[in-house]
């Protein structure tokens, strides 16, 4: 069945860098484009970035837009989030999710926490 | 950006009875409007896309209605496992996405 698992979370002092991955299984990974979506504590959803399918073009939220770059590795089923210079207002849990068009297959999730 | 407000923030039902949820769009998004579906812990699971199609798997209770710029999501008679929070995405400003606030749909 179709699988995301996210790694790479936790805590990191503000300013400084994380990156996240994302594994993938159960279905063809260089078909589809991928996304990051957030959601900060007892917040609504966000979405962040999202990469084509064979990471040609890559789009940012306003929010992350220099920050942040998203990056994939189709020969590992794998995407990826390197996030820079971190604020308190990127706390945040980080979803990889499925999908051209809209997300329909999810992760579970990887709690990010900025503080110093 | 396309704001989607999302009403009521709060809706208490029972088991049995019929929900209706709206998603209200700043300016026309056409029909690509999806709703999802989170429970604690869990990631959003997408219940509708293009405004009326089910996703894979999810039940006939749930359809969704509207176009231009108003959205329903009706749950035709709730069991209990669907007392969630409901979001509201649009697509029309592809890959600029934006989510609805959320409405939490409680037990009363």
């Amino acid at each position: 069945q179709v699988q995301l698992v996210e790694s790479g979370g936790g805590v990191v002092q503000p300013g400084r860098s994380l990156r996240l991955s994302c594994v993938t299984s159960g279905f063809t990974f260089s078909s589809y484009g991928m996304h990051w979506v957030r959601q900060a504590p007892g917040k609504g959803l966000e979405w962040v970035a999202v990469i084509y399918y064979d990471g040609s073009n890559k789009y940012y939220a306003d929010s992350v837009k220099g920050r942040f770059t998203i990056s994939r590795d189709n020969s590992k089923s794998t995407l990826y989030l390197q996030m820079n210079s971190l604020t308190a207002e990127d706390a945040a849990v980080y979803y990889c999710a499925r999908g051209s068009y809209y997300f329909d297959a999810w992760g579970q999730g990887l709690l990010v926490t900025v503080s110093s | 950006e396309i704001v989607l407000t999302q009403s009521p923030a709060t809706l208490s039902l029972s088991p049995g009875e019929r929900a209706t949820l709206s998603c209200r769009a700043s300016q026309t998004v056409s029909r690509y409007l999806a709703w999802y579906q989170q429970k604690p812990g869990q990631a959003p699971r997408l219940l509708i896309y293009d405004t009326s199609n089910r996703a894979t798997g999810i039940p006939a209770r749930f359809s969704g209605s509207g176009s231009g710029t108003d959205f329903t999501l009706t749950i035709s008679s709730l069991e209990p496992e669907d007392f969630a929070v409901y979001y509201c995405l649009q697509r029309t400003m592809w890959p600029m996405y934006t989510f609805g606030q959320g409405t939490k749909l409680l037990i009363k």
